[in-house]
């Protein structure tokens, strides 16, 4: 069973400039997360899908962050602009069912964003 | 915001010792914890989920117990191998949330 598909891999793009993120969770996962990991802390929910409804996204920095989940499957994360402070690695995750307390979240390998 | 602790925040071991790291959390509206494996260059990888006071759980050399009334789990790494080295991340969930909220975690370096 494939994993959980990240693109890209790395990026590194200048500060004022978009960037999109590509996330293809595993087949039949209803839920899908993005994180944000900063270096030296533990992953920070960004937004979390049921489907294609986004259930959670309080900490989603509206101003610059969008994200959507079209069709319930594959997801794209976009910052717009850029900024130096977005330099982090940004992972998705996906689990088979709606509790997000107590099911298991499979993660892909993340995108390592730079700014520069 | 829940306040979660791992200790020690890194640690070099030998080959083949074996050791341990702790996950604190606060005990109150505590739902369940997880733990995850975060190899270099890697996805995160999950090893457990526990939700039970008491609750022991294994996985080949790794094993993990929770005390949800005093709000701490334990890792244990047994023998360690070259391979084991990796970030190990707990997470735990309250009632009423369905977020993990992870620790910064345990970088873990075993030496051959």
């Amino acid at each position: 069973e494939a994993g959980v598909v990240q693109s890209p891999r790395y990026k590194i793009i200048e500060k004022k400039q978009p960037v999109a993120f590509w996330c293809n969770p595993i087949s039949g996962h209803n839920t899908l997360y993005w994180y944000l990991q900063n270096l030296g802390q533990g992953p920070e929910l960004l937004i979390r899908y049921e489907n294609e409804e986004a259930v959670d996204d309080s900490q989603l920095p509206k101003d610059r962050f969008s994200a959507e989940r079209l069709k319930g499957v594959d997801s794209t994360l976009k910052i717009q602009p850029a900024e130096l402070g977005d330099s982090a690695v940004y992972l998705c995750a996906s689990s088979p069912g709606t509790s997000g307390r107590t099911d298991t979240q499979y993660f892909g390998p993340g995108t390592r964003l730079t700014v520069l | 915001i829940l306040n979660v602790e791992q200790s020690p925040q890194s640690l070099h071991v030998q080959e083949g010792d074996s050791t341990n790291f702790t996950c604190s959390f606060p005990s109150s509206n505590f739902y369940a914890l997880h733990w995850y494996r975060w190899e270099t260059a890697k996805s995160p990888e999950a090893l457990f989920v526990m939700t039970l006071n008491g609750d022991e759980k294994k996985k080949g050399r790794i094993s993990a117990t929770l005390n949800t009334k005093e709000g701490y789990s334990y890792l244990y790494i047994k023998g360690s191998q070259p391979e084991d080295s990796a970030t190990y991340l707990c997470a735990p969930t309250q009632g009423g949330s369905e977020k993990l909220v992870f620790g910064k975690g345990t970088k873990l370096t075993v030496n051959p």
